[in-house]
């Protein structure tokens, strides 16, 4: 059972625009930043947008991430089929003193 | 750039001890970085199993708290997990990574080996 809760599974065709949702509680998502990775099949995770909003180096800005109170998303525009992977989100719980992620999003593009 | 770099035994027997090692290259370990370690069982999520400072300073996860110990090794420029007691629920694949943190001040875990996977069978 993950702390952060993500639906199982999202799905677009090429072009479309899809939102993945991450929610969670005051005691994490609340009081922290919210950071998602993408992890394509057989590789480890990719640290896709960090304190809610910001892409690291050479992510494109398709992908785009926000937060509102105890929820997050991960919205991608301009889908392609190399955007098929899951997506996790994850965020600092000083309660824990350590990451929590949720159960991960699996995306298909049709 | 930093790469991790991980490594160790891909089987454990029940109730034997996981040792794996994770090499840092490209940078130092005994920069500002937080080095980690994160978990993916077969088909399911990423744990966060705990991290570890250069210094020595560690966190761990509540639920291995027990069973885990991370340390480093500057001389090495590496970092090591050692999870005791281990049963098949611990099969997994085991990824170290970077936490670039400063004080605070969190970025995400932004840099990522490839993973070692680990099969706890007799």
């Amino acid at each position: 059972q993950s702390v952060l809760t993500q639906p199982p599974s999202a799905s677009g065709t090429p072009g479309q625009r899809v939102t993945i949702s991450c929610s969670g509680s005051s005691s994490n998502i609340g009081s922290s930043y919210v950071y998602w990775y993408q992890q394509l099949p057989g590789t480890a995770p990719k640290l896709l947008i960090y304190r809610n909003n910001q892409r690291p180096s050479g992510v494109p800005d398709r992908f785009s991430g926000s937060k509102s109170v105890t929820s997050a998303s991960l919205a991608i525009s301009g889908l392609r089929s190399e955007d098929g992977a899951d997506y996790y989100c994850a965020t600092w719980d000083d309660s824990l003193s350590g990451w929590v992620f949720g159960g991960g999003t699996k995306l298909t593009v049709l | 750039q930093v790469q991790l770099q991980e490594s160790g035994p891909g089987l454990v027997k029940p109730s034997g001890t996981l040792s794996l090692t994770c090499v840092v290259s490209g940078g130092s370990i005994s920069s500002s970085d937080w080095w980690t370690w994160v978990r993916q069982p077969p088909g399911q999520g990423l744990e966060w199993i705990g991290e570890v400072f250069h210094t020595g300073t560690t966190n761990y996860n509540p639920s291995l708290n027990s069973r885990v110990t991370i340390s480093v090794d500057q001389s090495k420029n590496q970092f090591s997990l050692n999870l005791t007691s281990v049963t098949a629920a611990d099969t997994a694949v085991y990824y170290c990574a970077r936490d670039p943190r400063l004080h605070y001040h969190y970025y995400g875990l932004d840099v990522w080996g490839q993973g070692t996977t680990v099969t706890v069978s007799s």
